[in-house]
């Protein structure tokens, strides 16, 4: 299995320019959630999905949209780059939410900078 | 005010010494706890998981305890190795949200 993969990398982005992070997961986990971390801070949930076809928002939810149209597949966008939107964004996935097994899987991160 | 406060910010030992790692939280009632570690430029790996009636836990060189009445959680690790160098992030699981609270991480150096 290779878990949770993101693409890209890395990126520099100009103020006002759009990209979509990829994030996929091969662990047939229902739970996909998204997150930043700035230096300093601890993590900070953007969105989260419990299932194909359903997203909610988390704590920093501004700038960003996600769509969930496979189990697989939890693409977070970003329509009008912004510098406070640079950051290093995580996607993690969990089989449940709650619960001891709620273990939350983490992709290798993108880090992504808005000049 | 975050929810989860760690301390060190960052720590430097000596490879082959021992060590101790402080998470305090307010997030009431709970879930689970977990200890992660976070090699530098990889995703949080999960060392540790205890529940509100657990008092320790045990992964190899890794020991966590929680006290859930003054709200503390410690990692210890034994014996450090240069591997050990990472970041360890407690996060904390409210017992009626799904929304974790994530500490901001003691950075860990071992030295040879």
């Amino acid at each position: 299995n290779a878990g949770v993969t993101q693409t890209p990398k890395f990126r520099i982005l100009k103020i006002g320019q759009s990209m979509t992070l990829q994030c996929a997961q091969d662990m047939n986990h229902n739970y996909m959630y998204w997150y930043r971390q700035d230096p300093g801070m601890g993590l900070k949930l953007i969105y989260y999905s419990v299932g194909a076809g359903i997203t909610d928002k988390g704590e920093v939810p501004n700038g960003y949209n996600v769509s969930r149209s496979t189990t697989e597949d939890f693409p977070l966008r970003l329509e009008l780059a912004a510098p406070s939107q640079t950051s290093v964004y995580f996607c993690a996935s969990s089989r449940i939410a709650g619960g001891p097994l709620n273990e939350q899987f983490f992709g290798p991160g993108t880090r992504l900078t808005v000049l | 005010k975050n929810q989860v406060e760690q301390s060190p910010q960052s720590l430097i030992i000596l490879e082959g010494k021992n060590c101790t790692l402080q998470c305090n939280y307010t997030v009431s009632p709970f879930s689970n706890l977990r200890w992660y570690k976070q090699d530098t430029g990889r995703g949080p790996v999960s060392l540790t998981i205890m529940t509100f009636s657990e008092n320790t836990k045990s992964n190899g060189r890794y020991t966590a305890t929680l006290d859930a009445d003054t709200k503390q959680s410690s990692l210890h690790i034994t014996a450090s190795q240069l591997s050990d160098s990472a970041s360890y992030i407690c996060v904390v699981r409210p017992l009626n949200n799904n929304d974790m609270r994530f500490g901001a991480g003691t950075r860990l150096t071992v030295k040879p």
